[in-house]
């Protein structure tokens, strides 16, 4: 799996937009971007993913730039029920088998 | 929604005990796997199972065992807990039929071996 570099902490407003990057400049061309996120004591959480068209649900957006090097997840008005810890993940769709989550971005959304 | 009930949130044990980690989802997941968290080192799998009765090593099984009688429970089981076993354990499931790789999680287990 590709290796993925996201910033270690982000803080935003309540109610503004949260904008995580990641980047994974060694993707292959069939390998996905997968965020999940972690709320302190709880297991992960899958968000979204994709693979190179952006993608919108309703927990988040994802922007993957055309060379596919990098992406965005984008919470629209942060909460602070969204602070909690973001992996970005790159990999096989075929694969669920091996999910490696690095470090991660804690994002601290605050009143 | 898919639940994936992990069977106790928080155990202490001594070295040398015998530990089960007990896991059920209700979705009819074919796929089931188990992890360990810890500071630093993010998620590393431990064993998973495709199927009943199958099971796969992960990147660190030694000092560990899974069964997988039924296809609801994936269990852990740790023959002679050490030390250096202390940590969260997550249990998540998928469908092997999705193409999103997608993984549900239990809330995990936090285990302190004394």
């Amino acid at each position: 799996d590709a290796k993925t570099t996201q910033p270690t902490s982000m803080d935003c407003a309540e109610g503004r937009a949260a904008n995580l990057p990641c980047n994974h400049s060694t993707i292959s061309g069939n390998e996905y971007v997968y965020w999940y996120r972690q709320i302190h004591s709880q297991g992960p959480q899958y968000i979204i993913h994709g693979l190179k068209n952006n993608e919108t649900n309703e927990m988040a957006s994802l922007i993957i730039t055309e060379d596919r090097k990098s992406s965005t997840l984008i919470l629209p008005h942060a909460t602070l029920r969204d602070t909690a810890v973001y992996y970005c993940i790159v990999r096989l769709n075929n694969a669920g088998n091996m999910l490696t989550f690095g470090g991660g971005t804690r994002l601290m959304v605050k009143p | 929604d898919v639940k994936v009930t992990q069977s106790s949130r928080y155990l202490v044990k001594r070295t040398g005990e015998k530990v089960f980690l007990e896991c059920v989802q209700d979705m009819d997941h074919e796929n089931m796997f188990w992890y360990r968290q810890d500071p630093g080192l993010g998620l590393r799998l431990i064993y998973f199972s495709y199927d009943v009765k199958m099971k796969e090593k992960g990147d660190i099984p030694e000092g560990y065992s899974v069964s997988r009688e039924k296809k609801e429970r994936f269990s852990l089981i740790l023959e002679s807990a050490s030390t250096n076993q202390t940590s969260m354990y997550l249990c998540a499931s998928r469908y092997s039929g999705t193409n999103t790789g997608e993984l549900f999680f239990g809330e995990g287990s936090r285990l302190t071996v004394l």
